[in-house]
């Protein structure tokens, strides 16, 4: 069964306009979210989070959006470059007091920016 | 600042043979984790160590089995290998207690194929 869900397994956008990237989860403990971005033959490299309190984050260019009540949350590029495309991960934690436990991911959506 | 460094790159073995990965956190991190990442899927925690203790534990078979030293550098063990164990390994690394805590940070990983 799996808890973190993206259904889109790849995207494709022009450079300079938008690429959102969903995911969705089911287990509600889950309190913690994480995307990360990965190109092959490297490691997983950490993006963007947030936490279960806010609905929205933003860092440059990356914005995340989380939507407990659909259990669902988007990242937002804007604008996309090509360097953008590869792999992106959502992932999910269930906070254990301050201490830093498992994430679980979901299976990734390649995107890929068109110059 | 040296991020998280994992050993061998690639690793080719034969099934029933025995295999140990490496992986040293990056600087000032105390915790270890360890991801399988089949092809096509995201990665999927194994275990995460601490004060040299198993601290977590997913859904693997105990043929997977880790250590964590003094220096908080890590070591994961298969035994009996499979087929199916050919993936990427990945090991991340956090701060217990740290202002990021979620924030795991991961290494390039090891390829391991299994004949």
């Amino acid at each position: 069964d799996q808890q973190v869900k993206q259904n889109s397994p790849s995207l494709s956008v022009q450079e300079g306009r938008i690429s959102i990237l969903n995911c969705d989860y089911t287990n509600s403990m889950f309190d913690y979210f994480l995307w990360y971005k990965k190109y092959p033959a490297e490691g997983p490299t950490f993006l963007i989070s947030i936490s279960s309190i806010k609905d929205k984050n933003e860092d440059g260019r990356f914005t995340v959006f989380l939507n407990k009540s659909a259990k669902h949350l988007s990242l937002h590029i804007v604008p996309s470059q090509p360097g953008d495309s590869a792999v992106y991960f959502c992932a999910a934690s269930a906070d254990s007091g301050g201490s830093n436990y498992k994430l679980t991911f979901g299976k990734g959506t390649l995107l890929t920016v068109n110059p | 600042d040296a991020g998280v460094t994992q050993s061998p790159t690639h690793l080719i073995k034969t099934r029933g043979q025995q295999v140990t990965l490496r992986c040293s956190p990056k600087s000032g991190h105390d915790t270890v984790s360890w991801y399988q990442q089949a092809l096509g899927q995201g990665p999927q925690f194994i275990f995460q160590y601490y004060e040299e203790e198993e601290r977590q534990r997913g859904n693997f078979p105990d043929r997977f089995s880790g250590h964590q030293f003094p220096n908080y550098s890590s070591e994961l063990n298969v035994n009996a290998l499979l087929l199916g164990d050919s993936a990427l390994y990945l090991c991340a690394s956090s701060l217990v207690g740290g202002v990021s805590y979620n924030e795991q940070f991961f290494g390039p990983g090891t390829r391991l194929t299994v004949l």
